[in-house]
């Protein structure tokens, strides 16, 4: 079982749509979680942190449930400039130091 | 502000060949991180330096993977030598981490892509 888990997408939706990512991890020890988006042949990029607490910035919504050690992203109002992976990520620390570990990311298409 | 600065952008070169990747670390960052990403494996982590220090490097395949950084605006990875398989896209990405815990985000330079024939 990988580390971390996503949705396998693609996520095909008309513009406007609501779509959610789900994302779980299994080491308890993850202590902090992202989201990047990586657009088709380009580098990855920070998209938004995840607290506990769930945080939002503009149509992105990112919740952590720390008990069930899952993960979500929600996209309000989708544009057709959303589609792109989102890659759920969780920062392990170990007596090493830490590291991201990555899933295999879900395939957004958003069309007209 | 200049990001992560990757060169190559592109290689493709025959087996059997040294290949060297370059990474420019974002100023003021002191822990550098590479990465190689392949449909089949996606995002794997190699190895990871904090200032400078060679701190996990777990994740590097084998003996023919080998990477330095030999000051804090600079970094390699070497593959010698080169097999089909090693062909990925290879990313760099950096970050500043008060301790060597690697617990903030990082930011990718563009990636090289290799091919190995």
């Amino acid at each position: 079982r990988k580390e971390v888990e996503q949705d396998p997408g693609p996520f095909n939706v008309p513009e406007g749509a609501t779509v959610a990512f789900n994302c779980t991890y299994s080491n308890s020890a993850s202590q902090s979680f992202f989201w990047y988006r990586q657009d088709c042949r380009k580098e990855p990029k920070l998209l938004m942190s995840v607290y506990s607490s769930g945080n939002e910035d503009g149509r992105f919504t990112a919740q952590l449930n720390r008990a069930s050690q899952y993960i979500s992203l929600l996209i309000r109002d989708s544009k057709l400039s959303d589609s792109a992976t989102y890659l759920c990520v969780v920062i392990r620390i170990y007596n090493q130091g830490g590291k991201l570990i990555f899933g295999q990311g879900t395939e957004l298409s958003v069309k007209p | 502000d200049a990001g992560v600065i990757q060169s190559p952008r592109h290689e493709v070169t025959e087996m059997g060949q040294e290949v060297t990747l370059r990474c420019k670390p974002i100023s003021g960052h002191n822990s550098l991180f590479w990465y190689r990403q392949t449909m089949m494996r996606g995002l794997e982590l190699l190895i990871y330096f904090n200032n400078n220090v060679p701190i996990d490097d777990s994740g590097m395949p084998e003996d023919r993977f080998s990477a330095k950084m030999p000051n804090a605006s600079f970094s390699t990875l070497k593959i010698q030598p080169s097999e089909p398989r090693d062909s990925a896209v290879y990313f760099c990405a950096s970050s500043y981490t008060p301790g060597p815990g690697g617990n903030q985000p990082q930011h990718f330079g563009d990636g090289t892509r290799l091919s190995i024939l």
